[in-house]
């Protein structure tokens, strides 16, 4: 069974700081994604990645993947406020793109 | 526009009486799912469907059905919903073999008394 881990579940930062989002997963899996979610809204994608060594990145966001280690990254540099929301990483199997298992979420809240 | 759209986005209920969730996209996506979102459990898949007429369970089936008549639709059916089924539901969707990510619909928030 697969099973998909974040940590931390609560991030409180400040402006301006870096921090970085862990997921872990348990079982070799060809693809991994990282969804955002504001606060009653649904899921927006931001990165799918795809081979190990993957990198991509997005204004302050940056995701990366460790296929080895079964590991993905998401580092936030010097966070502004809009980045508040709860963060999702999300992992297929390898073979089977149409199943797909979500870690418990980060929620992040980036301060004055 | 691309999406996926849910409907209703509200619904109260009482325990048994029979509802359906809609869930339509208009992608031409082979891959469409059903998640159930509850607070500090993320997201579990209760259905998939990978083509017409080709659905299996997912994580949290127990509850639910599903239909996969037409490419773009995939309804979720609660037959006797019960208390335990109040949570906020997703529907996704996906091409096969897309190098993209699932698209999700608005949601649907469902509280059954």
């Amino acid at each position: 069974e697969l099973k998909v881990e974040q940590n931390p579940l609560f991030l409180s930062m400040q402006e301006g700081k870096n921090y970085t989002i862990y997921c872990n997963y348990s079982t070799t899996s060809d693809r991994l994604y990282w969804y955002r979610q504001d606060p009653g809204k649904s899921l927006e994608s931001l990165f799918v990645l795809l081979s190990n060594g993957a990198v991509k990145q997005e204004g302050r966001l940056m995701a990366s993947l460790d296929t080895k280690a079964r590991l993905s990254t998401l580092h936030i540099t010097a966070a502004v406020h809009d980045l508040s929301a709860t963060y999702f990483c999300a992992v297929t199997l390898t073979g089977t793109a149409s199943k797909l298992t979500f870690g418990t979420g980060t929620r992040l809240q980036v301060t004055l | 526009e691309a999406q996926v759209t849910q409907n209703p986005r509200y619904l109260i209920t009482v325990t048994g009486k029979k509802l359906t969730v809609t869930c339509s996209q208009n992608m031409n996506h082979e891959y469409m799912s059903w998640y159930r979102q509850d607070p500090g459990l993320g997201l579990r898949q209760i259905y998939y469907s990978m083509n017409v007429e080709v659905t299996d369970k997912g994580d949290v089936p127990e509850g639910y059905k599903v239909s996969r008549k037409e490419k773009r639709n995939f309804p979720l059916i609660l037959e006797s919903p019960s208390p335990n089924q109040t949570s906020l539901y997703f529907c996704a969707s996906s091409l096969r073999d897309s190098l993209g990510a699932y698209t999700f619909g608005s949601g649907t928030r469902l509280t059954v008394v």
